[in-house]
């Protein structure tokens, strides 16, 4: 069925190491964006892609890395450079980037 | 950069009432506007959005309204159900950049 897919659901990693979020897509949508949410708090952007090999920077990019090599996948990296990483991690994508973006089901990483 | 924010945090509805989710937003360029619901531990599901060219828009149960004077946007939801209890976010987009949340409200239906 058609949606988006975010794995794992949960995710532990030791302090120091990277970790690679997935996020795939069969809805044919060319914009991607990743988004992180903290307790209680809104959703603050981290990188998105408009088109497939483009992306860009959102507000909290410092410590994240992305790729577009596919259009159906957005993968972020949080590396050892993100200070405060345990978080509830987002992604959406929407047809066009002037669209409503549909999210995925979330990847809660927990950084021990 | 600017922000999208809400009134009230928090918000008791007795079940079969009508709900009032208020939004305010500084950012005048904003041309669209959509609301979104978010059941604990889940990805935020949309509900309904709004373009800057209307000033109102109905859903099943839920409308909009956009009050561009005053920069403020409400989400009704209409004889509210058990079900509704989630934490509604605003957001907003100006053109084709990503859209900008704010805090959320949460709603807690009352049996």
């Amino acid at each position: 069925d058609g949606g988006i897919t975010q794995s794992p659901k949960y995710l532990f990693r030791k302090e120091g190491q990277n970790v690679t979020l997935s996020c795939e897509q069969n809805l044919n949508h060319d914009a991607m964006y990743w988004y992180r949410q903290d307790p209680g708090q809104g959703l603050r952007l981290i990188y998105y892609s408009q088109i497939v090999n483009d992306f860009q920077k959102g507000d909290i990019a410092e410590g994240y890395s992305v790729s577009r090599e596919k259009k159906e996948s957005f993968p972020l990296t949080v590396t050892s450079a993100q200070k405060n990483p345990t978080a509830f991690y987002l992604c959406a994508s929407s047809p066009t980037s002037d669209r409503e973006a549909f999210f995925g089901q979330g990847t809660r990483l927990t950084v021990v | 950069g600017e922000n999208v924010g809400l009134h009230l945090p928090t918000l008791s509805v007795q079940e079969g009432d009508n709900s009032i989710i208020n939004c305010a937003y500084s950012n005048s360029a904003s041309d669209y506007f959509i609301w979104y619901k978010q059941e604990s531990g889940k990805g935020p599901q949309f509900i309904i959005d709004i373009r800057s060219n209307m000033d109102k828009r109905q859903g099943q149960r839920v409308t909009v309204l956009l009050n561009k004077t005053v920069k403020h946007l409400s989400l009704q939801i209409a004889a509210t159900q058990p079900g509704d209890s989630a934490v509604y976010f605003c957001a907003e987009r100006v053109g084709n950049t990503p859209l900008v949340f704010g805090k959320g409200t949460r709603l807690s239906v009352i049996a």
